[in-house]
């Protein structure tokens, strides 16, 4: 009974390094999504993907690449880290349709010194 | 642009009270959603009720009831008989739709912090 998975749970970088977020579904959701979570500001769509093999940019791309991997999993790479990229982030997946619910990770907190 | 608006930062309620927690939202669509998430201190973001544009009835689930007045947009979240457990930040979100296949992404508003007193 996983849902969203995600690894690492909590992880600290120094800038310029890289990392990639693990994020794996085992409901056989179609579409899976990357947010972020900032204080004060909800959470932000950072990318997402409609059904494997496609990726799209959300509103806060930059700095962030994706691969969805196969259906189960998508992961989110920071290629160079800044300290702006602290931040909680979020896993979700959801099957197509108007009244479907993203089904979240418990997240990854993440800082960058 | 779609946006989602929660005006209230914080609320607290005394046990076993009801409380309204309120979201306005702004969308040109004639067809969206509206979704509400708890948020426990333990961070994890859980699912707790949605009501799509085009259903008459107002959504409920359990304990949780959505006032959805169309004309107002508004979609304010009452929660009947607080518990100690509904302490938590609450986001209201709305569904943007993506493409024609039906997969969506969801606008998420700032979130209100409720606490519940005994």
């Amino acid at each position: 009974n996983a849902g969203v998975t995600q690894t690492p749970k909590f992880q600290v970088l120094k800038t310029g390094q890289s990392m990639t977020l693990q994020c794996a579904q085992d409901m056989n959701h179609n579409s899976m999504y990357w947010y972020r979570q900032d204080p004060g500001m909800g959470l932000r769509l950072i990318y997402y993907s409609a059904s494997e093999g496609t990726t799209d940019k959300g509103e806060v791309p930059n700095g962030y690449n994706v691969s969805r991997l196969n259906k189960r999993e998508f992961s989110l790479r920071l290629e160079s880290a800044a300290p702006s990229q602290t931040s909680v982030y979020f896993c979700a997946s959801s099957e197509w349709g108007s009244g479907q619910p993203q089904h979240f990770g418990d997240g990854t907190r993440l800082s960058i010194l | 642009a779609q946006k989602i608006t929660q005006t209230q930062p914080g609320m607290f309620v005394q046990e076993k009270e009801a409380v309204t927690l309120d979201c306005t939202y702004d969308t040109s669509d004639q067809s969206y959603g509206l979704f509400w998430y708890k948020q426990p201190s333990s961070g994890e973001m859980i699912f707790l009720i949605y009501q799509g544009s085009y259903d008459e009835q107002n959504a409920t689930e359990g304990r949780y009831s959505l006032n959805f007045q169309k004309a107002r947009k508004s979609a304010n979240l009452v929660i009947s008989a607080s518990q100690l457990g509904d302490s938590a930040m609450y986001f209201c979100a709305m569904r943007e739709v993506l493409g024609s296949g039906g997969y969506n992404k969801l606008i998420f508003g700032a979130g209100t912090r409720l606490a519940v007193h005994p």
